[in-house]
């Protein structure tokens, strides 16, 4: 099945700094990528999804970057205010068939005012 | 994106009792999901809710211990059984958008927040 591995664990940066979260996934098949955003006591909310069939997407202060070829997809934030703080999780999903989310083991973001 | 009500938000339980969490959708969907976190980890899943047939579970989780009911395109119950220490946890069920419009993309309930004494 589908493995994906994300790194860091931890992240800490001066606010109005840039933030950036790696995954990897094994299964070339996937084809779906999403980020969630989680904070304490909350349910993920997803902040950004991308497609395999697209490179790159972009929101206001947030964006993700697609390397189909090696498998790997990034998160970026920019201008990262302290409400930024919290736990993300990378996820892909998209195997024929199947429309089950994998997720990594997540980010916790502490942006330091 | 859909709108889901989950219930309980949290609950402390007995061992050995069981405890059934609830959650509505408010607009009709083919795909649910049902999740488990447990505390500082990641999000594993227990099971994909089918309307009108059996659920679906990955490995190393069984219909006996969690029991999933899927009577509508709305609404999704999971039951954890015979409960013990070890499932405390936070449960989710999420949904899978069911238009072109959102991209597809699952949402999340808030989560119920089992502990079990």
């Amino acid at each position: 099945g589908e493995n994906v591995e994300q790194h860091p664990s931890t992240l800490s940066v001066q606010e109005g700094d840039s933030a950036v979260i790696k995954c990897t996934y094994s299964d070339s098949a996937s084809n779906y990528f999403p980020w969630y955003k989680q904070e304490l006591g909350k349910g993920p909310q997803l902040i950004i999804d991308i497609r395999s069939n697209v490179g790159e997407k972009k929101d206001q202060r947030i964006a993700v970057t697609l390397n189909k070829t090696a498998k790997h997809f990034s998160l970026h934030i920019t201008e990262t205010q302290p409400e930024d703080s919290a736990v993300y999780f990378c996820a892909a999903s998209g195997r024929a068939g199947s429309y089950q989310l994998t997720f990594g083991k997540g980010t916790k973001l502490s942006v330091i005012p | 994106s859909a709108v889901i009500s989950q219930k309980p938000s949290r609950d402390i339980c007995q061992r050995g009792t069981s405890l059934t969490i609830q959650c509505q959708v408010d607009s009709q969907v083919t795909m649910m999901f049902w999740y488990r976190q447990q505390p500082g980890q990641s999000l594993t899943l227990i099971a994909t809710a089918n309307q009108g047939s059996e659920a679906t579970y990955e490995s190393g989780f069984v219909i006996d211990k969690f029991p999933i009911s899927r009577p509508n395109l709305t609404f999704s119950t999971l039951t954890v059984s015979n409960m013990s220490p070890e499932d405390s946890s936070i449960y989710l069920c999420s949904v899978r958008g069911a238009s072109r419009g959102s991209n597809y993309g699952y949402t999340f309930g808030s989560g119920t927040r089992l502990t079990v004494v």
